[in-house]
């Protein structure tokens, strides 16, 4: 079993639509879930950030942890065309990070 | 500028060649990660040292080595064990954990 899993996509959504995005994981030891979103061949650029259960927003952007469930998502409201990419959420603990396999999103006008 | 440089951009390995990829940074960070991404995949990690002189292995470590003998530099070889070697490589260092990840750019890695 991978530590962490995501959905691959693709995911296809018209312009202003919600988005939601996932990630289940198995290592209980995580503390730390990050967001990261990648344009085709290029270093991914961290979006959000969150160590506790709860919700954090940044924008049009809401990061969501329920540790008990071992779950994350990203949603992204009002989405744009300039949104497509490939999301990777990502965690952490004792050094060690890992990535999910990414969500590829488009966002059609 | 501060920041984390790759080289080179575009690398090609023979058959059974070794070939080394350089990851350097000037952002004083004490972690380093090596991560092999395929297309239409994730990142994967390969090794992750946080402190100089000190390594471990990632998930995906057969078939690679690393060394850590400089706090800026982590380089990466791809030995010829590995028999499956084109992929896209992206250096990554920060402070520590909980602090924000930078990456390289990225080398392509192709085999001839």
């Amino acid at each position: 079993q991978k530590e962490v899993e995501q959905d691959p996509g693709p995911l296809s959504v018209p312009e202003g639509a919600i988005v939601s995005l996932n990630c289940t994981y198995s290592n209980s030891a995580f503390q730390y879930f990050m967001w990261y979103r990648q344009y085709s061949r290029k270093g991914p650029e961290l979006l959000m950030y969150t160590y506790s259960s709860g919700n954090k927003e940044d924008g049009r952007f809401t990061a969501q942890v329920d540790k008990s469930s071992k779950y994350i998502s990203l949603f992204i409201r009002d989405s744009q065309p300039s949104d497509s990419a490939t999301y990777l959420c990502a965690m952490s603990a004792y050094g060690k990070l890992i990535f999910g396999q990414g969500t590829e999103l488009s966002v059609k006008p | 500028d501060g920041g984390i440089t790759q080289s080179p951009k575009y690398l090609f390995r023979k058959e059974g060649q070794n070939v080394t990829l350089s990851c350097e940074q000037n952002l004083n960070h004490d972690a380093m990660y090596w991560y092999r991404q395929d297309p239409g995949q994730g990142l994967r990690l390969i090794y992750y040292s946080q402190i100089v002189n000190d390594f471990q292995k990632g998930d995906i470590a057969e078939g690679y080595s690393v060394s850590r003998e400089k706090k800026e530099s982590f380089p990466l070889t791809v030995t010829s064990a590995q028999k499956n070697p084109t992929a896209f490589y992206l250096c990554a260092s920060r402070k520590g954990e909980g602090e924000k990840l930078f990456f390289g750019s990225g080398t392509q890695l192709s085999v001839l």
